[in-house]
């Protein structure tokens, strides 16, 4: 089975600061782990994807993050955020063997503050 | 533009009522998800086609039934409404199913289901 643990329900951050989204990840199959972004009244945008390769991935909107298998983790990071990231994260996590289907987070909304 | 439509966005219906949503995946995409979004369950997992045939299962009740057509376009029937219910369903679609590199899959924008 695949779980996904996102840590903190809510983020606050200022217009230009850094914007840090946790991920922990629970799988018994090489992981393929994905971040989504919901804007209000809208249907969900990939952001980005890991599959395999490099760990460092980079997705739309400056947006980027590190798949790391000893921790677990496949953390979200911005260096600057802007009023437009304000919206609903999303990480996800799928398998070969769960027929590519998503098993998502419980999603961080971010606020940004100008 | 994710090339999944859903229709209808909205929809309000009375408990015990059924209903049809329905979604068109992106061109050439074979496998079709349905996912449900609450404010307490998150986003969960219904079910899965691959090509007109059941791929998996996840937390979809009973009351609930789906199918792929030929033309590959989806449907997701939602019967003996219940308040509960009252959900945003989500369509997905992607090429392939498992075996494939984490293949992306697109969303849809939703049909806003209202059990009154």
């Amino acid at each position: 089975a695949q779980s996904v643990t996102q840590l903190g329900s809510h983020v606050s951050v200022s217009e230009g600061a850094l914007v840090l989204l946790r991920c922990n990840y629970s799988s018994s199959v090489p992981p393929y782990l994905f971040w989504y972004v919901q804007y209000p009244n809208q249907g969900l945008q990939l952001l980005l994807k890991y599959t395999t390769g490099a760990t460092l991935v980079k997705g739309i909107n400056g947006f980027e993050a590190e798949f790391k298998k000893s921790e677990t983790s496949f953390h979200l990071t911005k260096p600057s955020a802007h009023m437009s990231d304000a919206a609903e994260y999303f990480c996800a996590v799928s398998g070969e063997a769960a027929g590519n289907k998503l098993t998502f987070g419980g999603g961080t909304r971010v606020l940004v503050k100008p | 533009d994710s090339g999944v439509t859903q229709t209808p966005k909205h929809l309000i219906t009375a408990t015990g009522q059924r209903v049809t949503l329905r979604c068109s995946p992106r061109s050439g995409d074979l496998s079709v998800y349905w996912y449900q979004q609450s404010l307490d369950q998150g986003l969960q997992f219904l079910i899965q086609y691959y090509n007109g045939e059941e791929r998996a299962k996840g937390n979809i009740l009973e009351r609930f039934s789906a199918q792929q057509f030929p033309d590959l376009h989806s449907e997701l029937n939602l019967s003996s409404l219940e308040l509960g219910d009252s959900a945003l369903y989500f369509c997905a679609s992607s090429v392939h199913t498992g075996g494939a590199l984490g293949n992306t899959i697109y969303f849809g924008e939703g049909s806003w289901l209202t059990v009154v």
